[in-house]
């Protein structure tokens, strides 16, 4: 069966503008994770999405990101007035509940000119 | 809070040799996961080994292993019979609680000699 993929690959866009990073997650899973990962570092937690709620966004930088989950499936993390710091490569995991395997997906570049 | 420490920038091994990669992490906690993920180019993390830390015995994947020691918390890779394919970042990982999130260390580029 499919992977956890994710849209786009890669993506440029300039300070200030907003964008929208997709994670379709494996079919069945329920719990969905996205990180987010820095040129030569780990990567690090973000928001954790147990069905449609976020169950913990304690990772969140600040007010600027977002993410939903509205169906249970699809998520999408959301980046207003973007800044250069915010370049890095984001990470979505999917898994059939929290304790089991995370599977992950191969992540956005996103650059910020 | 949790942390997990990779102190180690890089390691090179040859092939079908034998290399082990080394983490620390630190913890109050006495029921946790440690686990070592393989990152290729491709940039997709993969699970190469998971390790309970109720469980005593160290866990073994095939050629890979883990030396756990929960006193000292240490938690190493032994990749045996190294391979080219082998040749990859590998990030030492931590969760712990219902959500189960992972805690990373800044992991380690193998390069492996043909």
């Amino acid at each position: 069966g499919a992977g956890v993929s994710q849209t786009p690959s890669n993506k440029v866009t300039e300070k200030g503008k907003y964008v929208e990073l997709r994670c379709d997650p494996i079919s069945g899973h329920t719990a969905l994770y996205w990180y987010r990962q820095s040129l030569g570092q780990g990567p690090e937690f973000l928001i954790y999405f147990q069905g449609t709620g976020a169950a913990d966004d304690s990772g969140l930088p600040n007010d600027r990101f977002f993410a939903v989950r509205p169906e249970g499936s699809v998520s999408t993390l959301k980046i207003q007035r973007t800044e250069r710091g915010d370049s890095a490569v984001y990470l979505c995991a999917s898994s059939l509940g929290a304790g089991n395997e995370q599977f992950f997906g191969p992540g956005t570049r996103l650059t910020v000119l | 809070a949790q942390t997990v420490t990779q102190s180690q920038p890089e390691m090179s091994v040859q092939e079908a040799e034998t290399v082990t990669l080394s983490c620390t992490y630190d913890t109050s906690e006495s029921d946790y996961y440690l686990f070592w993920y393989k990152q290729p180019p491709s940039r997709q993390m993969i699970l190469v080994i998971r390790q309970e830390a109720y469980k005593q015995q160290n866990a073994t994947e095939n050629r890979f292993s883990v030396n756990f020691q929960k006193a000292a918390k240490s938690f190493s890779l032994k990749i045996s019979d190294s391979q080219l394919g082998d040749a990859a970042m590998y990030f030492c990982a931590y969760s712990h609680g219902a959500n189960s999130k992972l805690t990373f260390g800044k992991g380690i580029t193998l390069s492996v000699r043909p």
